[in-house]
């Protein structure tokens, strides 16, 4: 069955210091893989998804993840945190197709401090 | 525009009092699905639907119900709450890639 772990439950970063949030994933073929974010009293809000091809891919409010097969991870950056990033971020992994559902981590909450 | 809506939003409820949290897609997907989500779990999915008539359990699908009598619909129901189901209750919908998510409907059971 497909997992997915996010490492860190908390971290707080400084606005304007840099951000890798940590995934890892575990299946036996490579997923898909996405990030959401969750602003607090929020829904959940795509970020990036990386299907195939070049591994580091763009995502929306200045976001990348890169994805790297030898380690199973699939990484969340941001080069310089700005203080509405304050929020709850999931990495998610699903099966290829429309039938096959997504699994996510336990999710990361991000303070950012002025 | 892309959307899936629930309602209501927020709901404060009785332990044993039947209620309904809807679920309406506008993207022609197939597979719709719920999730709870409470702190420190993550998302984790109740029930799933892969089309018409199709339903079968997630994760955690002890006290929960659904039905998918038309593609766009996928209501969930509690036939008698209890307060360990107190929780933030999202309705996905997956096309071929990634899944869209609903507003959220944040139960309470007293």
């Amino acid at each position: 069955a497909q997992s997915v772990t996010q490492p860190d439950i908390h971290i707080t970063v400084s606005e304007g210091a840099s951000l890798e949030l940590r995934c890892n994933y575990s299946y036996g073929a490579t997923p898909y893989l996405f990030w959401y974010v969750q602003s607090p009293g929020q829904g959940l809000q795509l970020l990036l998804k990386y299907f195939s091809g070049d591994t580091l891919v763009q995502g929306i409010k200045g976001f990348e993840a890169e994805f790297k097969r030898s380690q199973s991870s699939f990484n969340l950056r941001k080069p310089s945190v700005h203080w509405s990033d304050a929020a709850e971020y999931f990495c998610a992994v699903g099966l290829p197709g429309g039938y096959q559902k997504v699994t996510f981590g336990t999710g990361t909450k991000l303070q950012v401090i002025p | 525009e892309a959307q899936v809506t629930q309602n209501p939003r927020y709901l404060i409820t009785v332990t044993g009092k039947k209620l309904t949290v809807t679920c309406s897609q506008n993207m022609n997907h197939e597979y719709m699905s719920w999730y709870r989500q409470d702190p420190g779990l993550g998302l984790r999915q109740i029930y799933y639907s892969m089309n018409v008539e199709v339903t079968d359990k997630g994760d955690v699908p002890e006290g929960y119900k659904v039905s998918r009598k038309e593609k766009r619909n996928f209501p969930l129901i509690l036939e008698s709450p209890s307060p360990n189901q107190t929780s933030l209750y999202f309705c996905a919908s997956r096309g071929n890639t990634e899944a869209f998510f609903g507003q959220g409907t944040r139960l309470t059971v007293v």
